[in-house]
């Protein structure tokens, strides 16, 4: 039984360009959520989506990021233009959605480290 | 919006020691409180949780306790062992539909041999 998949592992931009990253959900989980970890802080919340559908973008900035969660494919989390402040790791939860206590539980991937020269 | 502190932010123990981390919680209407620990280079893995209408849960040396009058909850791991050795992170939400996790800072565990 996979887990959360995350790829890249490690991406290298050079300012300016475009970081695509992908996150596979658990098998059975149709809920996932992206968080940013800088250096040696706490996750911060991004954004949560279903299929088809962001439900809560509250902690994604305004410009250059964007997310989405294809019917088919993984969630892809894009960052055009990007800047050095963007370096941080980025990890992908999935859950099932369901609203049952136990369903709730969050998963991580093993997340991906972008670095921006 | 939630709020979640947590310390201390660096534990070391002796190995066989007991080791606890503190987090206190700013919005009452939070309902759930994951622990998760993270190992370098990995995501965070869940270790335990515990709802609102729960005060305490044990997982073999692994137990959660939640006072709700006083916001706060706790993470207690008994007889310490080196591969307990990792950054432990305590989070609320309230669970409703989805399940937006609020994090703390972190707190390192090391655990000396």
């Amino acid at each position: 039984n996979a887990g959360v998949m995350q790829n890249p592992r490690h991406l290298v931009r050079r300012r300016g360009q475009e970081a695509r990253l992908r996150c596979s959900p658990m098998k059975g989980h149709s809920h996932v959520y992206w968080y940013r970890q800088l250096p040696e802080e706490g996750l911060k919340f991004m954004v949560y989506l279903q299929k088809e559908n962001i439900i809560d973008e509250s902690g994604m900035p305004k410009e250059r990021f964007s997310a989405e969660f294809p019917k088919e494919g993984p969630s892809i989390l894009r960052i055009q233009q990007v800047v050095r402040g963007d370096s941080a790791a980025y990890f992908c939860a999935s859950s099932t959605g369901s609203r049952s206590a136990t369903n709730e539980k969050l998963f991580f991937g093993s997340g991906t480290q972008l670095s921006v020269l | 919006g939630e709020n979640v502190e947590q310390h201390p932010s660096t534990l070391s123990v002796q190995e066989g020691d007991s080791a606890v981390i503190k987090c206190t919680y700013s919005d009452s209407a939070s309902n759930y409180f994951p622990w998760y620990k993270q190992e370098l280079g990995k995501g965070p893995q869940l270790i335990i949780d515990i709802r609102s209408n729960v005060g305490e849960k044990k997982d073999q040396r692994i137990a959660v306790t939640l006072n709700k009058t006083a916001k706060h909850f706790s993470l207690h791991i008994t007889e310490t062992q080196p591969e307990d050795s990792a950054v432990y992170f305590c989070a609320a939400s309230i669970m409703e539909y989805g399940n937006k996790l609020v994090f703390g800072a972190g707190t390192i565990l090391r655990v000396k041999s």
